[in-house]
Order: structure tokens, then C-alpha cells, then sequence
């Protein structure tokens, strides 16, 4: 069965990075997107962007263009989502998502990880 | 980035119809459809429909989705307790090559 399991929840300081991790099983890694989104505390969630892991490249979320870098390591079926300069209003639920649908990336959302809690604070 | 435009709250009885309302434009609903999510306090979004009406694998008949025009809906049918939870509607915005979302309904099962 399709699984997506994110690594451990962080805490950091502001102005440093987080790389969180998303290993997928249960499919063929490289023929579908893997999108990232967030969720503040107590907010809706927020489109980061998508990561191709067949080729590996790359949308961003006009909003996130500069800080955020999505890589995949498809020897062991894993997506990354690193974020860089954090403030304390990045502190939220890092959220990986495949697509369904075999190399589409702008398709609907079917597995969803479980989510990994970042916080950032002083 | 723009995004869909969801009521905050609806209250409904035990076994009543809840009906649930997103609004986007020609280039994300109107356009590619919506996919509608359900969300547990502290739990990932769950796939409930996508494209419009489509429901995946396991999901209860008594959930319908629809679409008018730039406007897609999430039907529930005969409430149940479990079915107090956040809502989300969600599309693909060919104008902006971004994923967008609706703020989120909390549905109340009273």
C-alpha cells in the first residue's frame, strides 16, 4: 500500500534551515509529483510547490521563490523539502502530498504524509 | 496567490444534508475542477472527491461532489458524529501554475 512517512518534528532558530525529509513506498517512486504543502496553527494550508522525482524539477509557490529548495534522492524513494531564513511565522505542519495520476503535476492530491511540526522560535 | 473562497462554519443536525461551497474563477474550478478534502484535528487532509464528483476507493456514498459553473459543492448526506471536521476544497490554477486552496469550512454536527 501506498505510504508517505516524513521525518521527526524540528525546532530551530530564526534565520536557520530545515530540511524535512518524505519516504515514499508502496509505488514507483518516479512517476508521480510529490508536492509539499503547509498548515500554520489553528490555519488553512498553503501550496509550497512541487518537485518532478523523475526528473527533479522544480515549481515553487511565488510566495516561498528564494527559500525553499525541493530535492529527491529516487535510490531511496525520497523527497525533501529544505527552507532556509526561517521566521517565526513558517512555525506550521510541513505536509508532503503525491499527485494522482502517472507524471502529472498539477493533479489531485491522493496520499498525504503525516505531517512533520516545525517550529521556530528564539 | 489568489485563492478559493470557502464559508468559515455551517452547523447542521444529526442526520441532516450539509451542503458545502467553494468559489474560485475560469482558471481553477471553472477550468480544472475541484478536489474536496477532510481534515481531523491533528491529522493529514484525507481525499474525499477530485475532479468534481469522482470519489476515491472507500469513501462513503453518502458524500457527492458537483460543480456550476466556477463554483464546486460537497454534498453529505445523513450527518454523522464523525463527520464534525474541517473541509477543504482545492484546485489547480492554470494562470498561475500554483496549487490553490479554500480557506477551510468547520462543519458542526449538532
Amino acid at each position: 500500500q501506498v505510504q508517505l512517512v516524513q521525518s521527526g518534528a524540528e525546532v530551530k532558530k530564526p534565520g536557520a534551515s530545515v530540511k524535512v525529509s518524505c519516504k515514499a513506498s508502496g509505488y514507483t517512486f518516479t512517476g508521480y509529483y510529490m508536492h509539499w504543502v503547509r498548515q500554520a496553527p489553528g490555519q488553512g494550508l498553503e501550496w509550497m510547490g512541487w518537485i518532478n522525482p523523475n526528473s527533479g524539477g522544480t515549481n515553487y509557490a511565488q510566495k516561498f521563490q528564494g527559500r525553499v529548495t525541493m530535492t529527491r534522492d529516487t535510490s531511496i524513494s525520497t523527497a525533501y523539502m529544505e527552507l532556509s531564513r526561517l521566521r517565526s511565522d513558517d512555525t506550521a505542519v510541513y505536509y508532503c502530498a503525491r499527485v494522482m495520476g502517472w507524471l502529472r503535476p498539477g493533479g489531485d492530491f491522493d496520499y498525504w504524509g503525516q505531517g512533520t511540526l516545525v517550529t521556530v522560535s528564539s | 496567490q489568489a485563492g478559493l473562497t470557502q464559508p468559515p462554519s455551517v452547523s447542521k443536525g444529526l442526520r441532516q444534508t450539509a451542503t458545502l461551497t467553494c468559489t474560485g474563477n475560469s482558471n481553477n474550478v471553472g477550468n480544472q475542477g475541484a478536489a474536496w478534502l477532510q481534515q481531523h484535528q491533528g491529522h493529514p487532509p484525507k481525499l474525499l472527491s477530485y475532479r468534481n464528483n469522482n470519489r476515491p476507493s472507500g469513501i462513503s456514498e453518502r458524500l457527492s461532489a458537483s460543480r456550476s459553473g466556477n463554483t464546486a459543492s460537497l454534498t453529505i448526506t445523513g450527518l454523522q458524529p464523525e463527520d464534525e471536521a474541517d473541509y477543504y476544497c482545492s484546485a489547480w490554477d492554470s494562470s498561475l501554475s500554483a496549487r490553490v486552496f479554500g480557506g477551510g469550512t468547520k462543519l458542526t454536527v449538532l
